[in-house]
């Protein structure tokens, strides 16, 4: 069974704020790590595929950092906007074309 | 160009009645897949499509349940009967079959709404 864990569950900063959260995930048999950005009742958006130890990727404001040794990659925000507020997901790849999600991290961001 | 979409938005149905859900991927997307969220867990593969072909069901949970994609376009799931635990968002996805394994972005829809009363 694979366990892809998202930290922390939830978090508030206030606008401005440069913020930053966790995805663990198995790294036997490891093909890809997806982020995605969602808004309730919208389609969830994606936002990095990344496949290699030590890939970085940036969109934006957005980036994210990956480390296939030890199972965990990082998003990170800077200088968080109200439009950011959103569940951020990530999902691993171990086998097929499934993807395994966690259970997301919470981000609200106060004007 | 159009995104993936699902039909219905919300449904409302009792115990022991009949739901199908549609998804219309991306024009030209080989693959095709159902997940689904219930109420507090996170999101759960439930099977994967290549063109008309079922890949990977592995997911579904019972026979209740029944996907379908004739002539490897849109897709259906079906739930029949539908129970109290079927109450949840069910996500469709799709993405282009040219890199291997799950490499390659998966689109989203924005998921059918389920409650079973």
């Amino acid at each position: 069974i694979l366990n892809v864990e998202q930290s922390p569950q939830s978090l508030h900063v206030q606008e401005g704020d440069s913020t930053n959260f966790t995805c663990s995930f198995p790294s036997s048999n490891f093909y890809a790590l997806h982020w995605y950005r969602w808004e309730t009742a919208k389609s969830p958006e994606a936002l990095f595929v990344m496949t290699l130890n030590g890939d970085e990727k940036k969109k934006g404001r957005i980036s994210a950092t990956l480390n296939t040794k030890e199972g965990y990659s990082y998003l990170y925000i800077k200088g968080s906007q109200p439009e950011d507020s959103a569940t951020y997901l990530c999902a691993s790849n171990n086998a097929g074309n499934m993807l395994t999600f966690g259970g997301g991290t919470r981000l609200m961001v106060k004007p | 160009e159009a995104g993936v979409t699902q039909f219905p938005s919300h449904s409302v149905i009792e115990k022991g009645q009949t739901v199908t859900l549609r998804c219309d991927p991306i024009s030209g997307h080989d693959n095709l897949y159902w997940y689904r969220r219930v109420m507090g867990k996170e999101i759960k593969f439930l099977l994967h499509f290549v063109k008309e072909s079922k890949q990977d069901e592995s997911g579904m949970p019972n026979n209740r349940f029944l996907a379908e994609r004739t002539g490897g376009t849109y897709s259906t799931l079906k739930v029949q009967p539908a129970e109290l635990e079927d109450s949840g968002v069910y996500f469709c996805a799709s993405s282009q079959g040219r890199l291997a394994g799950g490499r390659q972005t998966q689109y989203f829809g924005p998921g059918t709404r389920l409650l079973v009363l």
